[in-house]
């Protein structure tokens, strides 16, 4: 299996602040990278696929990069709805595995 | 906008069978294009893929669990289920139904139902 690693595994920001989330693949994977944003309780909601498009409704703050085995998510201008777990997701090999997950705290 | 929900028994005993399904409305799930997923979150923890099945009956299983899964599909009803055989407490998860289309990964989602193994 392909794993796919998170870093860092806890972020604490601001609102207002610019972050970046890195997931790292055990292998390449071209750009079959997605997203995912998950608050307490609920459940996950996709925000970009293929490493970099954002999914119909994600504001533009959300943007990602990387090819390859090295992926980012950066979310900008913070908001407090935000504040959640993020999770990356590769689905260019079988089976699909997701990161551990980054918990965006409140600074 | 497509929709899904997830239904079943919450609580399911070890070594039973747990059986769960996926209502979707808002698209057809016999019109193709789309593979219809399961995925489950143990208490806590990250998210697990378990396979998917297309509308044709095609399937594909996560090794880790291929020997006790099965999914079918319904387009009559228009839903899907899944079924995990042999349960153990190691199985007790929120369990998520999503639409997956190729090149975009899961991009709707229904929101989750917890299933406990307990006697």
């Amino acid at each position: 299996d392909i794993q796919m690693t998170q870093s860092p595994s806890s972020l604490s920001a601001s609102v207002g602040d610019r972050v970046t989330i890195t997931c790292r693949a055990s292998q390449g994977i071209s750009d079959y990278v997605a997203w995912f944003q998950q608050r307490p309780g609920k459940a996950p909601k996709s925000l970009i696929y293929a490493a970099s498009s954002l999914h119909s409704g994600v504001p533009s703050k959300f943007s990602g990069s990387g090819s390859g085995t090295d992926f980012t998510l950066t979310i900008s201008s913070l908001q407090p709805e935000d504040f959640a777990t993020y999770y990356c997701q590769q689905y260019n090999h079988y089976p699909y595995t997701f990161g551990q997950g980054t918990k965006l705290e409140v600074k | 906008q497509v929709q899904l929900q997830e239904s079943g028994p919450g609580l399911v005993k070890p070594s039973q069978t747990l059986s769960l399904t996926c209502t979707v409305s808002g698209d057809s799930i016999s019109s193709g294009g789309y593979y219809w997923s399961w995925i489950r979150q143990h208490p806590g923890k990250g998210l697990e893929y378990i396979g998917y099945i297309y509308y044709s009956g095609t399937t594909y299983y996560n090794p880790s669990l291929r020997s006790r899964v099965t999914m079918s599909v319904d387009t009559s009803k228009n839903q899907f289920s899944l079924r995990l055989s042999s349960v153990t407490a190691a199985d007790t998860a929120v369990y998520y139904c999503a639409r997956e289309a190729a090149g975009s990964s899961f991009g709707s989602w229904g929101q989750g139902t917890l299933v406990t193994v307990s006697s």
